[in-house]
């Protein structure tokens, strides 16, 4: 049974750190690509980021870009996403989700973890 | 960035049909066949309905169907059955290898 597992959540103060993570199980996890996609309380999905197979390709939303960090272990089969200089904004529930891939584009987000809640506030 | 639009709600009746919008620009939606809808229970994650515009995940339910014309994708729920009282998101493949969301819509079964 293919299952993602997020952790790393929790309440933080603007400015702070926080690094999330998530396990993942029942698939090759070295051959998919993976991404964060998060939703604030009340609102709707926003995608954040996104890594490739072996690690060597990333993208990031705007809102993002340049203070968050995904990567991963392909050996611990294990997702990350490191978020620094965090804002009241970036309060949500941070999902792990697995991206199928067709031409060179994940086409579908196939696979959910129940998500993990980061607060931002002081 | 921007994400793409949804009307807020659709409602209809047990056993009718509803369809919902997602209406892009030619840098996702309307620029690639990577449209995908999600369907959201309160509390729950998001689960994949409809996948490349129009296919659905093996053994998944064939109440719904996916489309596009131009810009704009849409879903359609046939048969609407209380269980499909849920918020519902397309999301679309777009420029520079990124991804959007649509607004979600959040549909009612009368």
């Amino acid at each position: 049974e293919v299952q993602v597992v997020e952790s790393g959540g929790g309440l933080v103060q603007p400015g702070g750190s926080l690094r999330l993570s998530c396990a993942a199980s029942g698939f090759t996890f070295s051959s998919c690509w993976m991404h964060w996609v998060r939703q604030a309380p009340g609102k709707g999905l926003v995608w954040v980021s996104r890594i490739n197979y072996d690690g060597s390709s990333t993208t990031y939303a705007d809102s993002v870009k340049g203070r968050f960090t995904i990567s991963r272990d392909n050996a611990k089969n294990t997702l990350y996403l490191q978020m620094n200089s965090l804002r009241a904004e970036d309060t949500a529930v941070y999902y792990c989700v697995r991206g199928t891939v067709r031409g060179g584009a994940t086409t579908m987000f196939d696979y959910w973890g129940q998500g993990t809640l980061v607060t931002v506030s002081s | 960035q921007s994400a793409l639009t949804q009307p807020a709600s659709v409602s209809g009746s047990p056993g009718q049909s509803i369809t919902i919008s997602c209406t892009g620009t030619s840098s996702d939606v309307g620029g690639y066949k990577y449209v995908s809808w999600y369907q959201q229970h309160p509390g729950k994650a998001p689960k994949l309905l409809i996948y490349e515009v129009s296919n659905r995940p093996s053994g998944d339910s064939n109440r719904f169907s996916g489309s596009k014309s131009g810009n704009t994708a849409s879903l359609t729920i046939s048969g609407l059955q209380a269980e499909d009282e849920a918020d519902y998101y397309c999301s679309s493949y777009s420029n520079s290898a990124t991804y959007v969301f649509g607004t979600g819509t959040k549909v009612t079964v009368l």
